[in-house]
């Protein structure tokens, strides 16, 4: 089954508000997870990597106040797209590592539809 | 910092036909290595990872990869393939597992 869940897996805003993604490992404890996008038909883009209890390191040319990630926990990383505009709709990745496992899992994503 | 070139951006082939999607890498270090696919709206599911050890990976679904390098390259190989392997298949790269990144991916279209 699924080690690494994301929620919510489809969402509709208007332009302007705030979406919130949360990103869960659910039987591993994550210090490390990161965040890509994809835009349709294109590969993966690393935005940033959420390291738990300390701010997250970003990729050159994304917005750290636009896209805030927030790994408050060894289980959740959060990512929240701030004042959304139609050009950040996209599909939206996280992954989790399991150190032990030497493995790193990706969640199912979400896809993002601003109007 | 490490990269991936997928060298075929669409890959058609018929039924039960052998494929091999290439994928290059450059790095100045030690690397993992890896192939996803992508199921159209769906997220990643690993076929195939290369960290250390054999440089022959068998993967799932049938699909294996052969880790070389003096040609630092992983290509991705299957003998005879299915329609249900259409897909987009991703190869990627990480230094001791950490952050990925990824081929721009490659269409393979298995028509019948």
């Amino acid at each position: 089954g699924a080690v690494v869940s994301q929620h919510p897996s489809r969402v509709i805003c208007k332009s302007g508000t705030s979406v919130k993604i949360e990103c869960r490992s659910l039987d591993f404890q994550a210090t490390t997870m990161f965040w890509y996008r994809q835009f349709p038909k294109q590969s993966l883009m690393l935005m940033a990597t959420s390291n738990e209890g300390s701010k997250a390191t970003y990729e050159q040319g994304v917005e750290k106040d636009k896209f805030l990630i927030n790994h408050a926990s060894l289980t959740l990383s959060t990512l929240t797209v701030t004042s959304a505009h139609p050009e950040d709709s996209s599909f939206y990745i996280c992954s989790a590592i399991n150190r032990i496992q030497e493995t790193q899992y990706f969640g199912p994503g979400t896809r993002l539809l601003v109007l | 910092a490490q990269s991936v070139t997928q060298l075929d951006s669409q890959v058609p082939v018929f039924e039960e036909a052998p494929v091999e999607l290439r994928c290059n890498y450059s790095s100045s270090v030690s690397v993992y290595l890896f192939w996803y696919v992508q199921y159209p709206n769906q997220g990643l599911q690993l076929l195939l990872k290369y960290l250390s050890g054999s440089t022959l990976v068998k993967g799932i679904n049938g699909f294996e990869a052969e880790f070389n390098k003096s040609q630092t390259s992983f290509h991705l190989r299957k003998p005879s393939v299915h329609i249900s392997d259409t897909a987009e298949y991703f190869c990627a790269v990480s230094v001791r597992n950490n952050d990925m990144r990824f081929g721009a991916g490659t269409r393979l279209t298995v028509k019948p």
